[in-house]
């Protein structure tokens, strides 16, 4: 299990707007840690989508938004299209943890 | 063109030691922590290790404390994971990643494309 929770899948339509939730507990993101988004196509390295919360990478559609709000965070992408289908993560600190960087379990989305 | 590059996986059985490097290229290397990040096949991302500038931060996942040693080279611009005693379940993809701006919070903004280790016997 991991320490941020994400849902295992989420889908939606093209044109749609879906978002994916990363919850986390008072020791992650409700102690006030930044939490990343990151995409990862099938076969590739992951790729930062979001940093600080709602920050957009330069060559990052602003399709893609992060939100950031007590123990959670959500990652939205409006304006669905084919080629985002991929997995994506939230990564976050945790101080309950020696040094530790956590990520959530990953959430797989397919474009209908 | 900023640029990381592994190596060094393989097959390697039970207990058994493997070393993997990243060679990093286009970026100022000593200026920015380091760490490795592996998935297992068909699994999420787990963070593995993490390695301040100079070297005098490491910090190491549960998992792996014990048994895996990162360090780096800033004058050769590489890092390195020697891996020992090595289990089943450190067979994944090792991936290497820049950290920007903390080691403990920042966002890993470049990344490799990886290299594969399977432990097996």
């Amino acid at each position: 299990q991991s320490v941020l929770t994400q849902p295992p899948s989420v889908s939606g339509a093209p044109g749609q707007r879906v978002t994916i939730s990363c919850t986390g507990s008072s020791s992650n993101i409700g102690a006030g840690y930044d939490v990343h988004w990151y995409q990862q196509l099938p076969g590739t390295a992951p790729k930062l989508l979001i940093y600080g919360n709602n920050n957009r990478p330069s060559g990052v559609p602003d399709r893609f938004s992060g939100s950031k709000s007590g123990t959670s965070a959500s990652l939205a992408i409006t304006g669905l299209q084919a080629e985002d289908e991929a997995d994506y993560y939230c990564q976050s600190c945790d101080n309950s943890l020696s040094g530790s960087r956590v990520f959530g379990g990953g959430t797989k989305l397919t474009v209908l | 063109e900023v640029q990381l590059v592994e190596s060094g996986g393989g097959l390697v059985k039970p207990g058994g030691s493997l070393r993997l490097s990243c060679a990093a290229s286009g970026f100022t290397f000593s200026s920015y922590s380091m760490n490795w990040v592996r998935q297992a096949p068909g699994k999420g991302l787990e963070w593995v290790s993490s390695i301040s500038t100079s070297s005098s931060y490491t910090y190491y996942a549960d998992s792996v404390k014990g048994r895996l040693t990162i360090s780096r080279d800033n004058a050769k611009s590489s890092l390195s994971l020697q891996m020992n005693s090595l289990r089943a379940e450190d067979t994944a993809v090792y991936y290497c990643a820049r950290v920007d701006y903390d080691i403990l919070t920042g966002p890993s903004s470049v990344w490799g494309k990886g290299t594969t280790v399977t432990v097996s016997s």
